[in-house]
């Protein structure tokens, strides 16, 4: 059973508008949650992470957390075509082992 | 330059081969990890280590061996026994181990194939 949940897409997005993408998780003792971005064929890079409840703005981009409910968002405003890529969520619970989601692609288009 | 390396950028093996990913980390950082990605799926974590001679199996370590005699250093070997090694073979490094944040960053990766 897989831990951290995410809707594999594409999710296609105007240029311009705002790309809304959520992931849930099994574990209540997670403790950090990371947002990496991956390009085809690149590996990931680290765009943000968020330890509280609530929102953490960084640029274009803000992390949603809900504990209570178990879910963390990652919604890009003014979306580019450079944003054009999979969005992986990382969960980290005890210990200092991160657990990946399966990614959502997401498609921005001019 | 500060980074990550990860040597070779491809790499081909053949059937019973043992093979050896190289990677290398200058930023101090304590932990260093490695993680194997198949195509259209997440990360699955294979080894990690969070103090040099010592490392920890993750969810998928059969068939794969490990080392960490420096900190900066973290080599991983694919051997015979791994029946489905063709992937993306990824290292990270945080540099806190230990703490709730653990940001981990990545290396530029090697992808292995078997002929």
């Amino acid at each position: 059973q897989k831990e951290v949940e995410q809707n594999s897409g594409p999710l296609s997005v105007p240029e311009g508008a705002i790309a809304s993408l959520n992931c849930t998780y099994s574990d209540r003792g997670s403790q950090s949650f990371f947002w990496y971005r991956q390009y085809s064929g690149k590996s990931p890079e680290l765009i943000m992470f968020i330890y509280s409840n609530g929102d953490k703005e960084d640029g274009r981009f803000t992390a949603q957390l809900n504990k209570a409910s178990q879910y963390v968002s990652l919604l890009i405003r003014d979306s580019q075509p450079s944003d054009s890529a999979t969005y992986l969520c990382a969960v980290k619970a005890a210990g200092n082992k991160l657990t990946f989601g399966g990614g959502t692609r997401v498609l921005v288009k001019p | 330059d500060g980074g990550i390396t990860q040597s070779p950028k491809y790499l081909f093996r053949k059937e019973g081969q043992n093979v050896t990913l190289s990677c290398e980390q200058n930023l101090n950082h304590d932990a260093m990890y490695w993680y194997r990605q198949d195509p259209g799926q997440g990360l699955r974590l294979i080894y990690y280590s969070q103090i040099v001679n010592d490392f920890q199996k993750g969810d998928i370590a059969e068939g794969y061996s490990v080392s960490r005699e420096k900190k900066e250093s973290f080599p991983l070997t694919v051997t015979s026994a791994q029946k489905n090694p063709t992937a993306f073979y990824l290292c990270a490094s945080s540099p806190l181990a230990g703490t709730r944040y653990n940001e981990q960053f990545f290396g530029p990766g090697t992808r292995l194939t078997v002929l």
